[in-house]
């Protein structure tokens, strides 16, 4: 079956740790998301990625950093400086436009983060 | 991008129609209105998205004011699976590459048996 996948579904760290959030799609999309989401609030975008090699800041991408070295996969780290890194993180992909109108996001099923 | 405005929360009968409201008075011609919506611990869902035209497909139907000032998301037969958060975001098409969406707070949809 063709989707995105993000694992774990929970992870705890302790404070001061690097942790990585893995994100995989085997829908053949060219970009690539990152969101956080605190409760009751709505997503944010970290960073985003249109290609292959190839990524930009979000709107709140300090102390988080990505990799693209492969189409399918989107890592994301969470790293020390990030000062509050306890909350939801989604990741999203699109496809290309083939003559589309619009280039929906689907998401993965999200990884809850909790820093002790 | 246009900033939207959505009620917080609305309670609808299960197997009414439920109509959540979206306003986006600073919306620019070239801009689209897109719903999406997230059921509790989900990644959201796209719904439907349209610029002045009003749309329909096998989720929910949109209905734009003449104006494009505010929206409509029409679920006809609202079920219970139907209980998420929806968000109306606004913003300009991008044919290829990246498209970066601000999700707002949104408004929580209760569906009630």
């Amino acid at each position: 079956d063709g989707g995105i996948t993000q694992s774990p579904k929970y992870l705890f760290r302790k404070e001061g740790q690097n942790v990585t959030l893995s994100c995989e799609q085997n829908l053949n999309h060219d970009a690539m998301y990152w969101y956080r989401q605190d409760p009751g609030q709505g997503l944010r975008l970290i960073y985003y990625s249109q290609i292959v090699n190839d990524f930009q800041k979000g709107d709140i991408a300090e102390g988080y950093s990505v990799s693209r070295e492969k189409k399918e996969s989107f890592p994301l780290t969470v790293t020390s400086a990030q000062k509050n890194p306890t909350a939801f993180y989604l990741c999203a992909s699109s496809p290309p436009s083939s003559g589309r109108s619009y280039n929906e996001q689907f998401f993965g099923p999200g990884t809850r983060l909790t820093v002790l | 991008d246009a900033k939207t405005t959505q009620p917080t929360s609305m309670d609808c009968a299960e197997g009414r129609a439920a109509n959540l409201p979206c306003n986006h008075s600073t919306i620019s011609g070239n801009e689209y209105v897109y719903w999406y919506r997230q059921i509790h611990s989900q990644g959201p869902q796209y719904i439907i998205h349209g610029l002045k035209n009003n749309k329909t497909n096998e989720m929910a139907s949109l209905i734009i004011t003449e104006d494009r000032k505010s929206s409509t998301l029409i679920l006809p037969h609202a079920t219970l699976r139907d209980t998420a958060v929806y968000y109306c975001i606004v913003r300009a098409l991008i044919i290829q590459g990246a498209q970066k969406l601000v999700f707002g707070q949104g408004t929580r949809l209760t569906i009630n048996p």
